[in-house]
């Protein structure tokens, strides 16, 4: 079975631009999270989707969004970029999500704003 | 607001030893909470889970304790490998939560 797959690997861009990463979630799961890792704070939780609808988010500017399609794949787009969205944007796909669902991690994203 | 500590000072520990890493939490009441692995440049590999009703959890080499009293867990490796080494993340997650919080991670090295 393919694991997550993450697009592209890497990402380099200026301030003030946008960007649109995405995600393909493992076949047969449903729940794709979104997460953003820094050196300084560690995994955040971006926001979490199932059947196309974001059941929760985390506590991030209105520049990060996302949303689903109806084959799972997610993708999630960062407007106005600054530098300190430098991350590596890590997703994760579940069964159902919620319930201790265990989450399969991608290789990630990394995006550098220069 | 909710949080969760792990050691931030890297763990180093002789081959064949037992690690300990540590995992508070506060202001959150989760019903399940997880232990990752993480190697540099790669996710996050899913690695043990217990829940809110259980004391402890075992799989191979691997021990996860759960004190909802103390607010905290503990994960143990024993019998060390250098293989063993990366960084272990604790997570949190409450019951139709749909939301995983984590923590900072600890790093931990096995010398040979």
């Amino acid at each position: 079975k393919a694991g997550v797959t993450q697009t592209p690997r890497y990402l380099i861009k200026t301030r003030g631009q946008q960007v649109t990463l995405s995600c393909s979630p493992i076949s047969g799961h449903r729940s794709v999270s979104w997460y953003q890792q820094t050196p300084g704070q560690g995994l955040q939780f971006l926001f979490e989707y199932f059947s196309e609808t974001q059941r929760n988010k985390g506590n991030f500017p209105g520049r990060f969004s996302g949303r689903q399609f109806s084959n799972s794949r997610s993708e999630m787009n960062v407007s106005t970029l600054e530098l300190g969205d430098s991350a590596l944007y890590l997703c994760a796909s579940s069964r159902g999500g919620g319930s201790g669902d265990t989450q399969y991690f991608g290789p990630g994203t990394r995006l550098t704003v220069l | 607001s909710q949080k969760i500590e792990q050691n931030s000072e890297a763990l180093n520990i002789q081959e064949g030893k037992t690690a300990t890493l540590t995992c508070n939490y506060t202001n959150y009441s989760p019903a399940y909470l997880q232990w990752y692995r993480q190697d540099p440049g790669r996710g996050p590999v899913f690695l043990l889970l217990i829940r809110e009703n259980e004391k402890e959890k075992r799989k191979e080499r691997l021990k996860v304790t759960f004190d909802t009293t103390l607010k905290q867990s503990l994960f143990h490796i024993t019998a060390s490998q250098p293989a063993d080494s990366a960084t272990y993340l604790c997570a949190l997650e409450k019951s139709g939560g749909f939301k995983t919080i984590f923590g900072a991670g600890t790093r931990l090295f096995v010398k040979a």
